[in-house]
């Protein structure tokens, strides 16, 4: 199987827009998650630009080639959290997670 | 609403058998497949492996096969992880999680997670 590559961290200011990418296979049909400390994680983009209801709409994703993108606009400080993408690999019946990104906002 | 209400916080000795449940509500049981996933503290996420209740399919990550055991009981719709053996790397925080959509498809629903701790 292979591997999913997301950046260990990102930082960025309140107000700013921060950008998550996921590096692999398969991630047009991405998913992204939001994991706060403590709690489970909580799906915020699904096929790698769907959002879920409930998600603002800040929150968005895009796709290019073999990189995906989550993208959150205006960042609050309850955006801090890890996030992570996943996609399915259908040739070995597995999902993969990618490595997760902490999003640290200054 | 759907819930997946998971069992309580474990504490066991290496070589100790272990079940940790994960109780749906709230949507058709059987209709969704329901997968399992380990978090070691200050780590990601693993994917474990996936349990169909309808027709009992079952697939496991290479990395869990032989290691774990997912079953389900229709009945209470409830679905279980289970080690015949722990051992001190099984230490962890393991969630369920009903996938949605396709074979390709998200996971919706996350159960709160269930601690497990392993002494050697």
């Amino acid at each position: 199987s292979y591997v999913l590559t997301q950046p260990p961290s990102v930082s960025v200011a309140p107000g700013k827009a921060a950008r998550i990418t996921c590096g692999g296979n398969n991630t047009e049909t991405v998913h992204w998650y939001q994991q706060k400390p403590g709690q489970a994680p909580v799906l915020v983009i699904y096929y790698a630009s769907g959002r879920p209801s409930g998600i603002p709409e800040r929150f968005s994703g895009s796709n290019s080639g073999n990189t995906a993108t989550l993208t959150i606009s205006r960042i609050e400080a309850g955006d801090e959290a890890d996030y992570y993408c996943q996609v399915w690999d259908s040739s070995s019946n597995i999902a993969l997670f990618g490595g997760g990104t902490k999003l640290t906002v200054l | 609403e759907v819930q997946l209400v998971q069992s309580g916080a474990e504490v066991k000795k290496a070589g100790e058998s272990l079940k940790i449940s994960c109780k749906a509500s709230g949507y058709t049981f059987s209709n969704y497949w329901i997968a399992w996933v380990r978090q070691k503290p200050g780590k990601g996420l693993e994917w474990l492996g996936i349990f169909y209740p309808s027709d009992s399919d079952v697939k496991y990550s290479p990395s869990f096969r032989g290691q774990v055991s997912i079953s389900v009981d229709k009945s209470i719709n409830t679905a279980y992880l289970q080690w015949n053996s722990l051992g001190a790397s099984d230490s962890a925080t393991y969630f369920c999680a009903r996938k949605m959509g396709s074979s390709s498809g998200w996971y919706q629903n996350w159960g709160q997670g269930t601690l497990v701790t392993v002494s050697s």
